[in-house]
C-alpha cells in the first residue's frame, strides 16, 4: 500500500537533547511536508520541500532543521534550541490523488520532552 | 492562500445529515475548497474538494455557494465514526508545488448516539 510511514509513533527525550523524526513515503510525491499541532490546535508549518536537495521554512522553523537527501525521505531534526518541543508532529506529502492533487499524512509522532 | 472561518464545535445525532459550514470571502477564482478531517491522534484524512460545481463522493458531498464565498460539507448519515475535527482549507492545486496549507483550527464535530 502507498502511504507516509512515521516512526515512533511515541518519543521520550530528555531536555536538551536533538532528535530526529522520521518520515518515509512511497507515493513517489517531490513535495514534502513537517507540520507541529499543540492540543486544541490546527497545524503549523514547520518546514517544507518542493524537491530533492531543497527546503524551506514554514512558519515556526526556529529550532527545527530538516534534510532532503532522498526523494522518499525527510526527517526533522528538533534540537535543543527549540523552546517548547513537546507537540505532536505530522508529516505529509503532497501529489497526484483520485482526481485532483491532495496532501496526505502520515501517522504522526507524539514527541514529550520532560 | 485565502483564509476559512468555521464554527469551533457542532453537535449532531447519528444517523442524521451533519451539516459543516465554512466562509472563504476572499477565495479567488483558481482556488478550490478542500475538506480535511482529523481523528484523535491520528493525521488528517482528505475527505473533497471543488471548485464551483457541487461534488459527491462516498464520503461526503461539497456544496459551494454560486458566489464561491461559502461552502457546506455534508456527511448524510452521520456514524460516531465521523466525530472529528474537520478542515476547511482553500487553495490552488499547483502542480507539484504543493506550498503550504494553512490549517485553521476546524470545527470539531461530536455525532451522538
Amino acid at each position: 500500500d502507498g502511504g507516509i510511514t512515521q516512526s515512533p509513533k511515541y518519543l521520550f527525550r530528555k531536555e536538551g537533547q536533538n532528535v530526529t523524526l522520521s518520515c518515509e513515503q512511497n507515493l513517489n510525491h517531490d513535495a514534502m511536508y513537517w507540520y507541529r499541532q499543540d492540543p486544541g490546535q490546527g497545524l503549523r508549518l514547520i518546514y517544507y520541500s518542493q524537491i530533492v536537495n531543497d527546503f524551506q521554512k514554514g512558519d515556526i522553523a526556529e529550532g527545527y532543521s530538516v534534510s532532503r537527501e532522498k526523494k522518499e525521505s525527510f526527517p526533522l531534526t528538533v534540537t535543543s534550541a527549540q523552546k517548547n518541543p513537546t507537540a505532536f508532529y505530522l508529516c505529509a506529502s503532497w501529489g497526484p490523488g483520485q482526481s485532483s492533487y491532495e496532501q496526505y499524512f502520515g501517522p504522526g509522532t507524539r514527541l514529550t520532552v520532560t | 492562500d485565502a483564509k476559512t472561518t468555521q464554527p469551533p464545535s457542532m453537535d449532531c445525532a447519528e444517523g442524521r445529515a451533519a451539516n459543516l459550514p465554512c466562509n472563504h470571502s476572499t477565495i479567488s477564482g483558481n482556488e478550490y475548497v478542500y475538506w480535511y478531517r482529523q481523528i484523535h491522534s491520528q493525521g488528517p484524512q482528505y475527505i473533497i474538494h471543488g471548485l464551483k460545481n457541487n461534488e459527491t463522493n462516498e464520503m461526503a458531498s461539497l456544496i459551494i455557494t454560486e458566489d464561491r464565498k461559502s461552502s457546506t460539507l455534508i456527511l448524510p448519515h452521520a456514524t460516531l465514526r465521523d466525530t472529528a475535527v474537520y478542515y476547511c482549507i482553500v487553495r490552488v492545486p499547483r502542480y507539484n508545488q504543493g506550498g503550504k496549507l494553512i490549517f485553521g483550527q476546524g470545527t470539531e464535530l461530536s455525532v451522538k448516539p
